[in-house]
């Protein structure tokens, strides 16, 4: 079965980087896209990038303002996104979802990043 | 970029009644590609109704999806105990892929 798992809750300070794992399986990962979504407390998801797993070309949210990162590890079936310059509004959960033709199918469990001072 | 709206916010039934949700589009959205998600607390979204109307993969019958153009529909017909959740429409057409504000069904 399709399963996208993803590494574990992050505490950062503003200004710093995080950088999220998202490991799948049961499937073949160049087959489908991997996107970045993300969550705040009580709001709406809210897309914040994509990479085409089999050639490695990215397209990100111009909301972030160069400050997200996607890249692959094929051999490991690996997804990472790496957010810099962290501040108190990017606490939230980030999700990868795997996408055909854009249409987000399967989820990670989600990481719940903290900026805090 | 394309924003969409969601009616009503908070919809409160009962276990048995339909469920009607609203999904408007500030444009119209190509080729219908319009997916409905729902989320219970602390869970990942997980996709119901994709390309408008096509239920996804062991998705229940009693989740149906309509429309065309800005405005969409789902429909919950007889809503069982496990339906009350937030209820997001998304679009899929071009990035940056959006997502409504979600309408929450509870009891």
């Amino acid at each position: 079965q399709v399963q996208l798992v993803q590494s574990g809750a992050e505490v950062k300070k503003p200004g710093a980087s995080v950088k999220v794992s998202c490991k799948a399986s049961g499937y073949t990962f160049i087959a489908y896209d991997m996107n970045w979504v993300r969550q705040a407390p009580g709001q709406r998801p809210e897309w914040m990038g994509w990479v085409n797993t089999g050639n490695g070309n990215t397209k990100y949210s111009q909301i972030f303002h160069g400050r997200v990162t996607i890249t692959t590890n094929t051999s490991a079936s690996t997804a990472y996104m790496e957010l810099s310059g962290l501040r108190s509004d990017d606490t939230a959960v980030y999700y990868c979802a795997r996408a055909k033709y854009s249409l987000f199918d399967y989820w990670g469990q989600g990481t719940l990043v903290t900026v805090s001072s | 970029e394309l924003v969409l709206t969601q009616s009503p916010g908070t919809l409160s039934l009962s276990p048995g009644e339909s469920a009607t949700l609203s999904c408007r589009a500030s444009q119209s959205i190509t080729s219908n590609y319009l997916a409905w998600f729902q989320q219970k607390s602390g869970l990942a979204p997980r996709l119901l109704i994709y390309d408008t109307s096509k239920r996804a993969t062991g998705i229940p019958d009693r989740f149906s999806g309509r429309g065309s153009g800005t405005d969409f529909t789902l429909t919950i017909s007889s809503l069982e105990p496990e339906d009350f959740a937030v209820y997001y429409c998304q679009q899929y057409s071009g990035s940056p892929f959006t997502f409504g504000p979600g309408t929450k069904v509870d009891i």
